[in-house]
C-alpha cells in the first residue's frame, strides 16, 4: 500500500492564491521530499525536510512537518499559471537506520492555477 | 549534463513479447531505481540497485527482471508482458543520500508502454 497519501486529490485556484497541499504518512521516517510532476514529464524535485525540522523554506514553496500527527503540507505561495502539475510527497522508511534510498509516492495532488 | 536518460519513449507490445527498457545516468550515482505510475495510483517501485552487482525489489517486482552491471545503467526487462503491465515506466537515480535516509531522485522523462 502507499506510504504517503496527499490530500486533496485535485486543487483549483486562481493566481495569486496560495495553494496548500497535505500529506500523511503510517511509518516512521527519515526525510519526507516534495515533488512535482509536469503533463507527460519526468519528476523534479522540490524541497527535502529531514524528520528534526519543522519547517522549510525554499523560495515560494513552504513545506511543514509533524512528525506526531506524520503529517506534512507543502504551500505554494502567490501562484502562477505555470504552477499547474501534479505534486507529489515521498517518504523513506526508518528502521533506525540506512534506508537504502527506497523512495515511497503518494498518489499526488493535482494543481490547476488559472490566469 | 544528460541527467537520467531513458529508451524508448514510447512502445507497444503483444501479449507475451518481451523487452527491455533501458536507462543511464552520467551524474555517477550510486543508487538507482524503477517505478511505474498507473492513473490513480500514483509511484510505485519496482526494482532498485545501491551499486554495480546489487538489485533488490520493490513493491511490484513480479513480471520484471533487472540488473546492475555498470553504474551507468540499469535496463529492465519485460519477460512476458502482460495487459497489466500497461504503464508509464519511470527510471532514477540519486547519490549515496544522507547518513540515514533517501537522496533526492533525478527522473528520467518516462518510457510509455502498451501492451495489447
Amino acid at each position: 500500500s502507499q506510504q504517503g497519501e496527499e490530500d486533496p486529490q485535485a486543487l483549483s485556484i486562481q493566481e495569486g492564491e496560495n495553494a496548500t497541499m497535505n500529506c500523511s504518512y503510517k511509518t516512521s521516517i527519515n526525510n519526507l521530499q516534495w515533488y512535482r510532476q509536469n503533463s507527460g514529464r519526468g519528476l523534479v524535485h522540490l524541497i527535502l525536510i529531514r524528520s528534526n525540522e519543522r519547517e522549510k523554506h525554499s523560495g515560494r514553496l513552504r513545506v511543514t512537518l509533524d512528525t506526531s500527527k506524520k503529517s506534512s503540507s507543502l504551500l505554494i505561495t502567490a501562484s502562477r499559471a505555470a504552477d499547474t502539475a501534479s505534486y507529489f510527497c515521498a517518504t523513506d522508511k526508518s528502521n533506525g537506520g540506512s534506508t537504502l534510498g527506497r523512495l515511497y509516492f503518494g498518489r499526488g495532488t493535482q494543481l490547476t492555477v488559472w490566469p | 549534463n544528460a541527467g537520467v536518460t531513458q529508451t524508448p519513449k514510447f512502445q507497444v507490445l503483444k501479449t507475451g513479447q518481451s523487452m527491455t527498457l533501458q536507462c543511464a545516468q552520467d551524474m555517477n550515482h550510486e543508487y538507482m531505481s524503477w517505478y511505474r505510475q498507473d492513473p490513480g495510483m500514483g509511484l510505485r517501485l519496482i526494482h532498485y540497485s545501491v551499486g554495480a552487482g546489487i538489485t533488490d525489489q520493490g513493491e511490484v517486482p513480479n513480471g520484471y527482471n533487472v540488473s546492475r552491471s555498470t553504474t551507468e545503467d540499469f535496463p529492465l526487462r519485460l519477460l512476458s508482458a502482460a495487459p497489466s503491465q500497461t504503464s508509464v515506466y519511470f527510471c532514477a537515480s540519486s547519490d549515496r543520500g544522507l547518513q540515514y535516509g533517501a537522496g533526492e531522485l533525478f527522473f528520467g522523462e518516462g518510457s510509455r508502454l502498451t501492451v495489447l
